[in-house]
């Protein structure tokens, strides 16, 4: 196991198209993150899943994103109408089912929108 | 508000040296800390944690200290080495950030000089 993937790594879109970004967790792990970091700034979480089900939305995660996680393995990220203020670096994290797990993050997609 | 904070965000140390990097923290309900290393276009790497139960955790060159009437923790790098160069975020979890999703600080940007 090669650890977290992501897909693509880079995606440049015009403003106002809809962009959707993958996430292969390691595959023992249950857990499922996503994360934004933007110029300066450390990562911020956005939502979280465990197995199938979306646990937690952070008020980030404005109604022009949807994340799922159909069979609790890979999990998508789609963003709809894509604005400027969209661009930065989308990580995802997987990690076990315990209180002080670590989670491990995959390289990230750094989306640009134009 | 930042309930994480890194307040440097640069630090150059020589090769050989120590490197001390610190972080602050505000919520005494946080109860794990961690220390991951980011390289340019990648995503984070951990590196080490610790539980409040502790005061210290070793991991080869890299100590984390935590010391929780301040507040505070540190992680020290012994000998840096030039491949230590990146930006280190710190990070916390606990009952009250939320199901177990972490809040970094903004990173300090370590260079090592050789």
């Amino acid at each position: 196991d090669t650890g977290v993937s992501q897909d693509p790594r880079h995606k440049i879109t015009k403003r106002g198209q809809n962009v959707t970004f993958r996430c292969d967790p390691i595959s023992e792990h249950n857990r499922l993150y996503w994360y934004r970091q933007t110029l300066g700034q450390g990562p911020e979480f956005l939502t979280y899943f465990q197995n199938e089900a979306q646990l937690e939305k952070s008020r980030l995660l404005s109604d022009r994103f949807s994340a799922e996680r159909p069979k609790g393995s890979f999990s998508t990220l789609e963003i709809q109408r894509t604005e400027q203020g969209d661009s930065a670096m989308y990580l995802c994290a997987s990690s076990l089912v315990h209180s002080q797990e670590t989670q491990y993050f995959g390289p990230g997609t750094r989306l640009l929108v134009l | 508000d930042q309930q994480v904070k890194q307040n440097s965000p640069s630090l150059s140390v020589q090769e050989g040296r120590i490197s001390i990097l610190n972080c602050d923290y505000t919520n005494s309900m946080f109860d794990y800390f961690l220390w991951y290393k980011k390289y340019p276009a990648e995503g984070p790497t951990f590196l080490i944690s610790i539980s409040s139960i502790k005061d210290k955790n070793e991991d080869g060159r890299f100590t984390v200290f935590l010391n929780k009437s301040a507040k505070h923790l540190s992680l020290h790098i012994v000998p840096s080495q030039p491949g230590d160069s990146a930006v280190y975020f710190c990070a916390a979890s606990g009952p009250t950030s939320g199901t177990y999703k972490y809040i970094f600080g903004t990173g300090t940007r370590l260079k090592v000089l050789a």
